[in-house]
C-alpha cells in the first residue's frame, strides 16, 4: 500500500528544460521534503514544507524551487535543468511526530 | 522495494543508557548509511560505512557492519534526551544506485 507516490520512476530531460517532479501523499501529513541522493554523498535536503503554501530552503536549494498548493502535493521544479542535477530524487512526508514515509524515488538524467 | 529494515521499530530508554538499533538488508551493497530524523525535520546524515569496513565510530555513535549476515547495528552510548528521533538505515546496490530506506526505529530517550 503505497503512501507517498512520485510521479515518475525514471526521467530523461535535456539541458535547459524546465522539469517538474511531483510527489503526492495520502496520509494527511503536514511536512513534506525533497532530497537528492548521490553515491557517496548521502542524502541532501533540497527544500521542505511545513504547511500549504509554505516552503523553506534546505541544504542545497540552488537551481530548484518548490510548490505546495495543496497539502497532499509537493512539487520540485528545476527551472533550467543542468547535467549536475542528474541524480536520484526522493520525496518524503511526515506528520508532526517523528514517523517518516519515503517515496520510491525518481532517477533523473539530464543530457 | 525496500531493502533496509530496521529493528526494533520503537525503543524507549532512560537517559544515560545505551541504545542499539539494527538494520538488515537483502542484497549485496556498496555502502550502508545511518540517518537521524528529528520530529518534523529533515534527515540528518550520521555515518556511512563501506562494505569493506566492519566498524566505524563517530563520537558517541558506533556503527558495525556484518556483510555475511547482511546486517548493521547503530550503537548510541550515554544517550541524551536530544537523541530522541527516528533512525534510518539506507543501502545502495553494487552500482552505487538506488539507496533505499527502511521504515526506521523510533528512539525515545526519557529524562
Amino acid at each position: 500500500d503505497v503512501k507517498v507516490t512520485q510521479s515518475s520512476r525514471y526521467l530523461v530531460k535535456r539541458t535547459g528544460e524546465k522539469v517538474f517532479l511531483e510527489c503526492v501523499q495520502d496520509m494527511d501529513h503536514e511536512n513534506m521534503f525533497w532530497y537528492r541522493q548521490d553515491p557517496g554523498l548521502g542524502l541532501r535536503l533540497i527544500y521542505f514544507s511545513y504547511d500549504v503554501k509554505m516552503k523553506e530552503k534546505g541544504d542545497i536549494p540552488e537551481g530548484y524551487s518548490v510548490s505546495r498548493e495543496k497539502k497532499e502535493r509537493f512539487s520540485l521544479i528545476l527551472e533550467s535543468a543542468s547535467t549536475n542535477q542528474t541524480s536520484m530524487y526522493l520525496c518524503a512526508s511526515s506528520p508532526l511526530g517523528p514517523e517518516t514515509t519515503f517515496g520510491s524515488g525518481t532517477r533523473l538524467t539530464v543530457v | 522495494s525496500q531493502q533496509g529494515e530496521e529493528d526494533p521499530q520503537a525503543l524507549s530508554i532512560q537517559e544515560g543508557e545505551n541504545a542499539t538499533m539494527n538494520c538488515s538488508y537483502k542484497t549485496s551493497i556498496n555502502n550502508l548509511q545511518w540517518y537521524r530524523q528529528n520530529s518534523g525535520r529533515g534527515l540528518v546524515h550520521l555515518i556511512l560505512i563501506r562494505s569493506n569496513e566492519r566498524e566505524k565510530p563517530s563520537g558517541r555513535l558506533r556503527v558495525t557492519l556484518d556483510t555475511s549476515k547482511k546486517s548493521s547495528s547503530l550503537l548510541i552510548t550515554a544517550s541524551r534526551a536530544a537523541d530522541t528521533a527516528s533512525y534510518f538505515c539506507a543501502t545502495d546496490d553494487n552500482y552505487g544506485q538506488n539507496f533505499v530506506f527502511g521504515p526506521g526505529t523510533r528512539l525515545s530517550v526519557l529524562p
